[in-house]
């Protein structure tokens, strides 16, 4: 079955204590991304890559880090976590970045930074 | 600036009654339009999308969108709505050129309410 995995899907953590995100997919997507998602601000993208070793900033990507050694893993970094990045986090793919193809979604991570 | 605004947060219907939830984007080239649904607690669900050709798509759950390119709108539509249908809808676009090409720009949601 065709799906994007994130993990943790649930995280409760406190400020300053590095923490990482997973997301794997299975599908040999060569475009990955992270959004983050808000009340009233909809999804914004964090970082997305357009294949391996190839990785570039969304619209708001201070606070993260993300790496892409591999096709199918996209981590999500936060070396300093802080409250305002309390979130509900997706993972996504596509398979490449001029596909008109839709977005396959992760279920989605919802951390809590105290 | 390039946007796309869903002007309506939050809407209302009865059960069995119409629904329209709006969508309008500012980009010098018709994007590719997709709508998707987000349950409580779920992740996103396409519903549709439109690339060229018949600008009414059809999508899941008795869903439908017209694209308007006269008025920049890719508003979704269903006739008659069901409690489950209770849900944030999310309108996102792609550019079609440019250097931002794999993004996906969404829209800020619109909380759907059903009454029974």
């Amino acid at each position: 079955e065709a799906q994007v995995t994130q993990n943790p899907r649930y995280l409760i953590t406190v400020t300053g204590k590095k923490l990482t995100v997973t997301c794997s997919q299975n599908m040999n997507h060569e475009y990955m991304s992270w959004y983050r998602q808000d009340p009233g601000l909809g999804l914004r993208q964090i970082y997305y890559s357009m294949n391996v070793e190839v990785t570039d900033k969304g619209d708001v990507p201070e606070g993260y880090k993300v790496s892409r050694k591999e096709k199918r893993n996209f981590p999500l970094i936060l070396e300093s976590p802080s409250p305002n990045q309390t979130s509900l986090y997706f993972c996504a793919s596509r398979e490449t970045e001029l596909s008109n193809q839709p977005q396959h979604f992760g279920d989605g991570t919802r951390l809590s930074i105290l | 600036a390039q946007s796309v605004t869903q002007p309506d947060i939050h809407i209302t219907v009865s059960e069995g009654a119409s629904l329209e939830l709006r969508c309008n984007y500012s980009y010098g080239a018709t994007p590719y339009l997709f709508w998707y649904v987000q349950s409580p607690g779920q992740g996103l669900q396409l519903l549709l999308k439109y690339f060229s050709g018949d600008t009414l798509v059809q999508g899941i759950k008795g869903f439908e969108a017209e694209f308007k390119r006269s008025q920049s709108s890719f508003n979704l539509r269903k006739p008659s709505v069901h409690w489950s249908d209770a849900a944030e809808y999310f309108c996102a676009v792609k550019l079609v050129r440019g250097s931002t090409l794999g993004r996906l720009y969404f829209g800020r949601g619109t909380q759907l309410t059903v009454w029974p």
